[in-house]
């Protein structure tokens, strides 16, 4: 079975401070995507990466893809409230299944 | 806005029942796929359509069917409903069929069964 598992499942953090969410699976990825899900709302996508070791950043934000391409992380410095929300990861693993799996999900909660 | 739509936005009905959610894609996008997503829980890929075509299957329940047509849009059939079915379920379409695509999802249905 393929899963993305992330880490940690919940966090809480006060304004300013820096953040690491974690993401890894046994499987390699072809690519992996990485949304940010608000309450009843869709996912929307951040960031695709696409390369082993491929950083890449978006504001305050940066994205990391593993060089065996089986993990990544999002590192979010000074968080602000407005990064509040549950971060998804998501992918096709590289054997070409067509199944798109989503990970477990990382419940962030920034604290003004 | 991510350009793709779902109706209806909610829905209320009683357990035993059938009900129909509808999807329209990005303009240009081949790919659908269904995500259910309950309570706190992470999204359950259902199914993928690529032009028209099963691509993939996901944990979808043999109650539940769905189908692309000619125009791309698409219907997630769900019948013989029960409480557990009560989750938000969502659309989501990509230019292409597979190879890790970016997906852009659609604002959800809210299905309540009671």
């Amino acid at each position: 079975t393929q899963l993305l598992e992330q880490s940690p499942q919940f966090l809480s953090i006060q304004e300013g401070e820096n953040l690491t969410v974690y993401c890894n699976s046994s499987s390699v990825f072809s690519s992996l995507q990485w949304y940010r899900q608000e309450p009843g709302e869709g996912p929307v996508l951040l960031v695709t990466v696409v390369t082993g070791g491929e950083v890449k950043k978006l504001k305050r934000l940066t994205f990391q893809f593993g060089d065996a391409r089986k993990d990544s992380s999002l590192h979010i410095t000074a968080a602000q409230p407005g990064d509040t929300g549950l971060y998804l990861c998501a992918g096709e693993a590289a054997s070409g299944t067509y199944k798109y799996i989503f990970g477990t999900g990382t419940r962030l909660k920034v604290l003004a | 806005d991510s350009g793709v739509t779902q109706t209806p936005k909610h829905l209320i009905t009683a357990t035993g029942q059938r009900v129909t959610l509808r999807c329209s894609p990005r303009s240009g996008d081949l790919s659908v796929y269904w995500y259910q997503q309950s309570l706190d829980q992470g999204l359950q890929f259902l199914i993928q359509y690529y032009n028209g075509e099963e691509r993939a299957k996901g944990n979808i329940l043999e109650r539940f069917s769905a189908q692309q047509f000619p125009d791309l849009h698409s219907e997630l059939n769900l019948s013989s409903l029960e409480l557990g079915d009560s989750a938000l379920y969502f659309c989501a379409s990509s230019p292409r069929g597979g190879g890790g695509n970016e997906q852009f999802f659609g604002p959800g249905t809210r299905l309540t069964v009671l």
